[in-house]
């Protein structure tokens, strides 16, 4: 089975601040991925689909890039409301598989 | 608009088993298929399977393979995820995630507001 690691599993930021999270597959999976942000309590919501199709309502500071095994979310000027836990998720054949989530403290 | 309705939290004894369910409204419901997660207190995401709600197909994590079935409701709009053989470590906030298949995929453009499941003696 495909794993999806991400990293870090945590990290501290400032607001404006450009924020990166790489998430990292352990064989080929084209651009079969997605980005998902969730609050404490909430259930998560989709930011990017396909690896770097921002989803509609998103505000566009966030970007996805990357095919194959190495793949990157961007919050570009990081706001209040982005402090939250970031998972990716491999999407393929109707298999879901998460990486291990990344929390944004302030 | 969209949305996804489940069902109240519910508390069970080890052994028992659970049956969350997911209204859906404002889209056809037979245009899109759903995925099901669950999140332990303090823990990550974890996909437990995908149901088509055009054909009823089922794609199950082998992790649940033996344990869970995922159904469909046409005349309601309504998914259906049941659990059995509950354990203590099946404690979690239970997700229905809608996805919408094609050319390209969109995994879990809306999804429900979240089910608590408690196992507990």
């Amino acid at each position: 089975a495909i794993q999806m690691t991400q990293s870090p599993s945590s990290l501290s930021a400032s607001v404006g601040d450009r924020v990166t999270i790489t998430c990292r597959a352990s064989q080929g999976i084209r651009n079969d991925l997605g980005w998902y942000q969730q609050k404490p309590g909430k259930a998560p919501k989709l930011l990017i689909y396909a690896a770097s199709s921002l989803q509609s309502g998103v505000p566009s500071r966030f970007s996805g890039s990357g095919s194959g095994t190495d793949f990157t979310l961007t919050i570009r000027s990081l706001q209040p409301e982005d402090f939250a836990t970031y998972y990716c998720l491999h999407d393929y054949n109707y298999s879901w598989t998460f990486g291990q989530g990344t929390k944004v403290e302030i | 608009q969209v949305q996804l309705v489940q069902s109240g939290a519910e508390v069970k004894m080890p052994g028992a088993s659970v049956k969350v369910s997911c209204k859906a409204s404002g889209y056809t419901f037979t245009d899109y298929a759903f995925s099901w997660v669950r999140q332990a207190p303090g823990q990550g995401l974890e996909w437990m399977g995908w149901i088509s709600a055009y054909n009823g197909h089922t794609k199950y994590a082998q992790k649940f393979q033996d344990r869970v079935t995922m159904t469909t409701d046409t005349s309601t709009s309504t998914a259906y995820m049941e659990l059995r053989g509950l354990r203590f470590d099946d404690t979690a906030v239970y997700y229905c995630a809608r996805v919408k298949g094609g050319i390209v995929v969109v995994p879990g453009d809306y999804w429900g507001q979240g089910t608590l499941v408690t196992v507990s003696s």
